[in-house]
């Protein structure tokens, strides 16, 4: 089944507390992203990543890294996690191409106390 | 002024109501179009892709109007399954970083 996963799916962690969230897609797309998702905001990118070794920010990149050493896989990491950054994640990936659907992941809730 | 920007609702109608949705973007060298739907909390899934000339997916009808950059959905013979937050989306430049609007939420009532 063509899909996007993301691990963890729910996670409550400390200031500070380095975590990664991890991202893999099984159809082989060029195009990953990440966005958070906060209420009254809507979806906001984070970074995205155009194939493997390339990485570029987004609209709201402060405070998080990512890196893309395998077409599949593309984790999100909060070095030093603060509790502006409880949110929703979504990662995504398409072909390239501006009218290609993008499939997202199922989300990740995180809250950092 | 947001770039994409949608009317929040939420939009109540009976089953079986016609409804519309608007959106405008700001950027004007914006190049795609999409509709997006999000069920509650869920991850967003493509509900259709907006052309110039308009396009239908049965009950479901987008238009573009370039000219005053806006967008719409229109939907038919409204279903309780219908009822979720449709997002407006839009790819200003060549990669593929889309901007979203806030959405604006649906609820079908029996």
């Amino acid at each position: 089944e063509a899909q996007v996963t993301q691990n963890p799916r729910y996670l409550i962690t400390v200031t500070g507390k380095k975590l990664t969230v991890t991202c893999s897609q099984n159809m082989n797309h060029e195009y990953m992203s990440w966005y958070r998702q906060d209420p009254g905001l809507g979806l906001r990118q984070i970074y995205y990543s155009m194939n493997v070794e390339v990485t570029d920010k987004g609209d709201v990149p402060e405070g998080y890294k990512v890196s893309r050493k395998e077409k599949r896989n593309f984790p999100l990491i909060l070095e030093s996690p603060s509790p502006n950054q409880t949110s929703l994640y979504f990662c995504a990936s398409s072909l390239p191409g501006t009218n290609n659907e993008q499939f997202f992941g199922p989300g990740t809730r995180l809250t950092v106390l | 002024r947001k770039e994409v920007e949608q009317d929040p609702g939420p939009f109540n109608v009976p089953e079986g109501a016609t409804v519309a949705f608007n959106c405008t973007y700001s950027n004007s060298a914006s190049q795609s179009f999409f509709w997006y739907r999000q069920d509650c909390r869920k991850e967003p899934k493509l509900l259709m892709s907006v052309y110039s000339s308009g396009n239908e997916d049965g009950r479901f009808t987008a238009q573009l109007n370039r000219a005053s950059q806006y967008i719409s959905l229109l939907i038919r013979d409204s279903k309780l399954s219908d009822s979720a937050t449709y997002l407006c989306v839009v790819n200003y430049n060549a990669g593929n970083m889309l901007t979203f609007g806030g959405g604006t939420r649906l609820m079908v009532k029996p």
